[in-house]
């Protein structure tokens, strides 16, 4: 069974400051595994998919990228803002399946 | 485009009561999920629909049951509310499956029975 695990469950920095957010999941038979921040009160806002061929995906200020055989994705935020505070959710689509599977999210705040 | 629109926003059931969740998009996309949150925990797979017509059950489908009449439409109807139901419910689309289907989801319906 697809297990996805994120660490750390949050995390506060400065404003500015570089951070790496993780993902890790069991099975590494996926289609694809996809970024997505959620707001308090809000649905889920995609930010980066990786194919299962692709090893990175970027997207301004954001970078992530996939290992499949180890089983591991990281979120790379720089410079970080404020308005980067959310939760940050990685899913994968497990092969041969129309499910998403997702991890528990890192809540992450940006303090000013 | 409004993407994926969802009502109610907000709903207190009693147990043993019904209701249908709505879920309307209009980027024509052929895939349409049902999802629950619950608290401090990742999203769980209730139903899916690969087009008109056409549903399978997800992860967690007791006590549930869709229907997609439409490409646009997915509600989600519950029978006999029971208090293990209480969660956010996303509802989600996507163009294509397989590997390039980047999934875009509703703003939730927060459901609470008492």
């Amino acid at each position: 069974k697809q297990e996805v695990t994120q660490i750390p469950a949050a995390l506060s920095v400065p404003e500015g400051e570089n951070l790496v957010l993780n993902c890790s999941f069991t099975d590494s038979a996926i289609y694809n595994l996809q970024w997505f921040r959620q707001d308090p009160g809000k649905g889920l806002t995609s930010l980066l998919l990786i194919q299962s061929s692709q090893r990175e995906q970027t997207s301004g200020r954001l970078n992530a990228s996939l290992d499949k055989s180890s089983g591991r994705s990281t979120l790379y935020i720089a410079a970080s803002q404020p308005g980067d505070s959310a939760t940050y959710l990685c899913a994968v689509q497990e092969g041969g399946s129309e499910k998403l599977v997702f991890g528990k999210g890192t809540k992450l705040t940006v303090n000013p | 485009n409004a993407g994926v629109t969802q009502t109610p926003k907000f709903r207190i059931l009693k147990i043993g009561q019904s209701m249908t969740l709505q879920c309307t998009q209009d980027m024509n996309h052929n895939y349409m999920y049902w999802y629950r949150q619950d608290p401090g925990m990742g999203l769980k797979l209730i139903y899916y629909s690969v087009g008109a017509g056409i549903t399978d059950k997800g992860e967690v489908p007791n006590g549930y049951n869709v229907s997609r009449s439409t490409t646009e439409d997915f509600p989600l109807r519950l029978e006999l509310a029971a208090p293990s139901q209480t969660s956010v419910y996303f509802c989600a689309s996507s163009r294509t499956s397989g590997g390039a289907g980047e999934q875009f989801f509703g703003p939730g319906t927060r459901l609470t029975v008492l």
